[in-house]
């Protein structure tokens, strides 16, 4: 049982680059979500999902992307990156009521 | 909209010491929970303690128990017999129940960095 694992763990890329990131869960969980951490800020929701096939919009989407094809695995997709999203992403799930279980994040720079 | 604040950006204590960590929270629910979460260097999230907003009882996991004022929307964390792994970021985190609709949104804290020291 891996919980909640996300590729890759780091990255950088060039400004007005392309990039997926992957989340994968294998607890079953009907929720997912996408986070960014900023330096002095707690996690900023992005985008999130309630189930197959279902996003929605966070406190900060701009700028990304996602889907949820399949129930385990969540995407997040930045088209044209920026140095602003130069930040430590991560990924979460969770059944409805109960506690959110984290992956272990990936760094990304944009240069 | 909720808030959360934690108002000590750094904290540090001695090995074997008690600290308690402050956190207070804006909102207009009535069920919600509450979370701590800790941030070792490693960076993965770690729940250390959870709190439903209708339960009374405040909750303890081993050395670490809450102080839960639901009037005064405080939720501060007691860490006891303190050791150098507890060292990390500590997160408060909200989440409005589902009875109040939308979905398990977790409103974060800014956070604390707690340092234990030999």
């Amino acid at each position: 049982n891996a919980g909640v694992t996300q590729t890759p763990k780091f990255r950088v890329l060039k400004t007005g680059q392309s990039m997926t990131l992957l989340c994968a869960q294998d607890m079953n969980h009907e929720y997912m979500y996408w986070y960014r951490q900023d330096p002095g800020m707690g996690l900023r929701l992005i985008h999130y999902s309630v189930g197959e096939g279902t996003t929605a919009k966070g406190e900060v989407p701009d700028g990304y992307n996602v889907s949820r094809l399949k129930k385990q695995n969540f995407l997040l997709g930045l088209e044209s990156a920026a140095p602003s999203q130069t930040s430590v992403y991560f990924c979460a799930s969770n059944e409805p009521g109960y506690e959110q279980y984290f992956g272990p994040g990936t760094r990304l720079t944009v240069t | 909209a909720q808030t959360v604040t934690q108002s000590q950006p750094e904290m540090s204590v001695q090995e074997a010491e008690t600290v308690t960590l402050s956190c207070t929270y804006d909102t207009s629910e009535n069920n919600y929970y509450l979370f701590w979460y800790k941030q070792p260097p490693s960076r993965q999230m770690i729940l250390v303690i959870r709190q439903e907003a209708y339960k009374q009882q405040n909750a303890t996991e081993n050395r670490f128990s809450v102080n839960f004022q639901k009037a005064a929307k405080s939720f501060s964390l007691k860490i006891s017999d303190s050791q150098l792994g507890d060292t990390a970021m500590y997160f408060c985190a909200f989440m409005k129940s589902l009875i109040s609709g939308g979905y398990n949104k977790l409103i974060f804290g800014a956070g604390t960095r707690l340092a234990v020291h030999p």
